[in-house]
């Protein structure tokens, strides 16, 4: 079952922040974030295990609640560069690839 | 550095034909996927192939078939393309370990009429 994102879209001006949330029905083992610009791929930002540990860009920072089975991820001083879609996907440990939600779309305007 | 490369970026296909995307990644990686974006739903997982030699379905199988060639190469097929599955197919990759990211193709944007 697909995570579910909140919001679908956000509207910012160029400085403000802004948050990004994913929950899942099901348990996690780690919740994977990334950003898709219009007509390209999808981009690799943060991951966050079961646990505490992460990997990811420095500029970039989220959170996982394993008991919520929540994670947000969070955009401080966007910039126009942050536009785009985002991604949260989920595992449940294997191998078996991600469950990806239904994306947020961030609109930064200057 | 090439990363992931999908063949071909884009195809127009009638009803009923068959068609091959393929795909290939030089990074070593050990597990492979087939995931389709349609808008307003995200990713949706394929196939996957966590090791070569093994294939598994996703989440939205029906309709399709996949080869693990060789490490590198995993390829995705149409067998009778209907429009349902016009959509962007993008291949990813990724090493083994608990903080192994996935590394997208550039996407094979298909369209079924």
């Amino acid at each position: 079952q697909q995570p579910v994102q909140s919001p679908q879209a956000v509207i910012l001006r160029e400085g403000e922040d802004a948050v990004i949330n994913c929950s899942s029905s099901k348990a996690l083992y780690s919740v994977h974030w990334y950003r898709q610009k219009h007509g390209e791929a999808p981009v690799f930002l943060m991951i966050l295990l079961k646990g505490g540990e992460q990997k990811g860009h420095e500029k970039i920072s989220a959170s996982f609640n394993e008991k919520k089975q929540q994670s947000s991820l969070y955009l401080t001083a966007s910039q126009l560069s942050y536009s785009g879609t985002y991604f949260c996907g989920t595992s449940g440990g294997g191998a078996d690839g991600l469950t990806f939600g239904k994306g947020t779309h961030l609109i930064i305007q200057p | 550095n090439a990363g992931v490369t999908q063949t071909p970026k884009f195809q127009v296909l009638k009803t009923g034909q068959s068609m091959t995307l393929q795909c290939a990644q030089d990074m070593n990686h050990n597990s492979m996927y087939w995931y389709r974006q349609d808008p307003g739903m995200g990713l949706r997982l394929i196939y996957y192939s966590a090791s070569e030699g093994t294939t598994d379905k996703g989440e939205v199988p029906n309709g399709y078939n996949v080869s693990r060639l060789n490490k590198r190469e995993f390829s995705l097929r149409l067998e009778s393309a209907a429009p349902s599955q016009t959509s962007v197919y993008f291949c990813a990759s990724s090493a083994t370990g608990r903080v192994a990211e996935l590394f997208f193709g550039e996407g094979s944007r298909l369209t079924v009429l």
